[in-house]
């Protein structure tokens, strides 16, 4: 079992829609989750990180996580072609006072002007 | 304000060479992290440098070793390169070792 598993996708929605992006992670000490979106031939680009259960909202972007069922998603609202990318979920495996990211392999997410 | 730097942007090597990968990060930060990540993949975490000490290694060979500098800034070495090291070798600081992460635009390194 992959410590962080994504479905790959791609994922295809039309401008304006909700794009809804999950992730589940196999350590239950896993403490700090976060959201990455990286354009075909760049780097990863930090959107979205949360701690806590529940819901954290910046702008368009809402990340919710579930540490009792391991699952972390990401919800894009009002969705636009520049939207289109390969998500990544990461996971911060704590180790002493180091902190390792360990990363899914991303979805592909295209939104359809 | 700078952000993290990365250098060279593309290098071309062959097999059995030795590489030198270099990072500045972003101002204000003092951790930095190195990545390989394969084309259609996530990163793979390679090592985190905090106060001049390599704090954690993921599973990298020894081939891969990194250094950090009293400025912050830190290089990835690899010796006797594999057509397998092939990759988008990512750098990304922090404030503290626990703060978000933020990525350079990376080295694409190439192996013949």
């Amino acid at each position: 079992q992959k410590e962080v598993e994504q479905n790959s996708g791609p994922l295809s929605v039309p401008e304006g829609a909700i794009a809804s992006l999950n992730c589940t992670y196999s350590d239950r000490g896993s403490q700090s989750f976060f959201w990455y979106r990286q354009y075909s031939g760049k780097s990863p680009e930090l959107i979205m990180f949360i701690y806590s259960n529940g819901d954290k909202e910046d702008g368009r972007f809402t990340a919710q996580l579930n540490k009792a069922s391991q699952y972390v998603s990401l919800l894009i609202r009002d969705s636009q072609p520049s939207d289109s990318a390969t998500y990544l979920c990461a996971v911060n495996l704590a180790s002493g006072s180091a902190r390792q990211l360990t990363f899914g392999s991303g979805t592909q997410l295209t939104v359809l002007p | 304000d700078a952000g993290v730097t990365q250098s060279p942007t593309h290098l071309i090597k062959t097999r059995g060479q030795q590489v030198t990968l270099r990072c500045s990060p972003k101002s204000g930060h003092d951790t930095v992290s190195w990545y390989q990540q394969a084309l259609g993949q996530g990163p793979q975490f390679i090592f985190q440098y905090y106060e001049e000490e390599e704090r954690q290694r993921g599973n990298f060979p020894d081939r891969f070793s990194g250094h950090q500098f009293p400025n912050y800034s830190s290089e990835l070495n690899v010796n006797a390169l594999l057509l397998g090291d092939s990759a988008l070798y990512l750098c990304a600081s922090s404030s503290t070792p626990s703060q978000p992460q933020h990525f350079g635009d990376g080295t694409r390194l190439s192996i013949l």
